[in-house]
This record gives structure tokens, sequence and C-alpha cells, in this order.
């Protein structure tokens, strides 16, 4: 019975450096969600995807931020030319499609630090 | 959008007392309001939550309360224990169908033996 699986846990990346991070939701689960926290704060949503389609990315950076979920693989949460304000713990959640508005469990997250 | 704020910030309490966390939101539309634990280092997680179709709810030492005409809802922790210490998060979802939650602050509950 695995959960919202996310990897990697850690990524250190240099300012300019991309980030890439991977969520692959629990078995039969065809949402995702992708929230950062940053530290000390809460979270905060930044997009919610289905397969092949963003629903709504409200929450996320108008620049160097994208994300997708592939209609096979792990949805990626991608950050282009990292600055040190990109340093958080992004965390990703998913639900079935038949109850979107049920409750969210999170992955471990990705701790991304920015040197 | 919706804005949820909590309090206190930080909140120490003696092994067995009660904790009591509150939280305020803006969007009359929310319908969904969840309480998160985090541990230092790992992920939220999730440890009771209430619908707004109901006042109060409970499980073992844990109970929120909510009441929709002042927009408020609280985390009752009783007979605290040192592993309760941990940052509690409030959170509400607004008039959405999906999972799009906006958290409170937080709340770092530290719990002496």
């Amino acid at each position: 019975n695995a959960g919202v699986m996310q990897n990697p846990r850690h990524l250190v990346r240099r300012r300019g450096q991309e980030a890439r991070l991977r969520c692959s939701p629990m078995k039969g689960h065809s949402h995702v969600y992708w929230y950062r926290q940053l530290p000390e704060e809460g979270l905060k949503f930044m997009v919610y995807l289905q397969k092949e389609n963003i629903i709504d990315e409200s929450g996320m950076p108008k620049e160097r931020f994208s994300a997708e979920f592939p209609k096979e693989g792990p949805s990626i949460l991608r950050i282009q030319q990292v600055v040190r304000g990109d340093s958080a713990a992004y965390f990703c959640a998913s639900s079935p499609a038949y109850a979107t508005n049920e409750k969210l469990f999170f992955g471990s997250g990705t701790q991304l630090s920015v040197l | 959008g919706e804005n949820v704020e909590q309090h206190p910030s930080t909140l120490s309490v003696q092994e067995g007392d009660s904790a009591v966390i509150k939280c305020t939101y803006s969007d009359s539309a929310s319908n969904y309001f969840p309480w998160y634990k985090q541990e230092l280092g790992k992920r939220p997680q999730l440890i009771i939550d209430i619908r707004s179709n109901v006042g109060e709810k409970k499980d073992q030492r844990i109970a929120v309360t909510l009441n929709k005409t002042a927009k408020h809802f609280s985390l009752h922790i009783t007979e605290t224990q040192p592993e309760d210490s941990a940052v509690y998060f409030c959170a509400a979802l607004g008039g959405t169908s999906y999972g799009k939650l906006t958290f409170g602050q937080g709340t770092i509950l530290t719990v002496h033996p």
C-alpha cells in the first residue's frame, strides 16, 4: 500500500541550474497537487494536474516554474535557473478522479537547497 | 481568495495539560477544514478534519470544533504528551471542487515532560 512517492528526498543545486522534482501518485490516483513550504511557513498551493492536463496553476510563479503529468510516468515539477529563494520543501499529494475534494495525503517531500 | 489566520504561533504546555489552537478563515464558501501535524523534516500528516455540516468531531485525545457563523475552527488536544510536540497547521478548502487547500502559518507546540 505505497503512498505518494517523491524523489529525490534532497536536491542540491547551484544558482542557475535546473531542478527536477518527481512525484508518483498513489495507485489508482490520476490527480496530483504540488505545494511549496518555505522555511517556518505553512504549505502554499502551486499547481493541480490531471493526466496530461493542467487544471489550476494559479499558485505557480509565472517564470521558471513548470509542471507536467504525462500519460505514463510521474508528475514532474521543473524549476529552471534556480535562485536561492527557491530553497524550500516541495510536497506532492494525489487524489482519485472520483473524489477530488477528499483528504490530501502528502508525500515525504523534496528538500531543495540552492547554493 | 481564501485567507487563513492561525494563533498562537508558539504554545508551550506541561505534559497532561490541554492545548488549544485556533484558526479563522475568510471565505464563507469554505467547507472542509483539515489539521496537519508536522514533525521536523517530515511530511505534514493529516490528524483530523471536519466538514462544514458538522460542529464538532473527536478522535481520542484530539477534537476539532467549527463555528461557521464566526468563521473559525479550533484544535483541542487533551492530556498532552511529549510526542505531541510538533508544528500544527490548520487549513481550509474553499469553494473549488478539488484539493486546493489554504494553510495557516503554523503553531509550534512544545509539551514539557
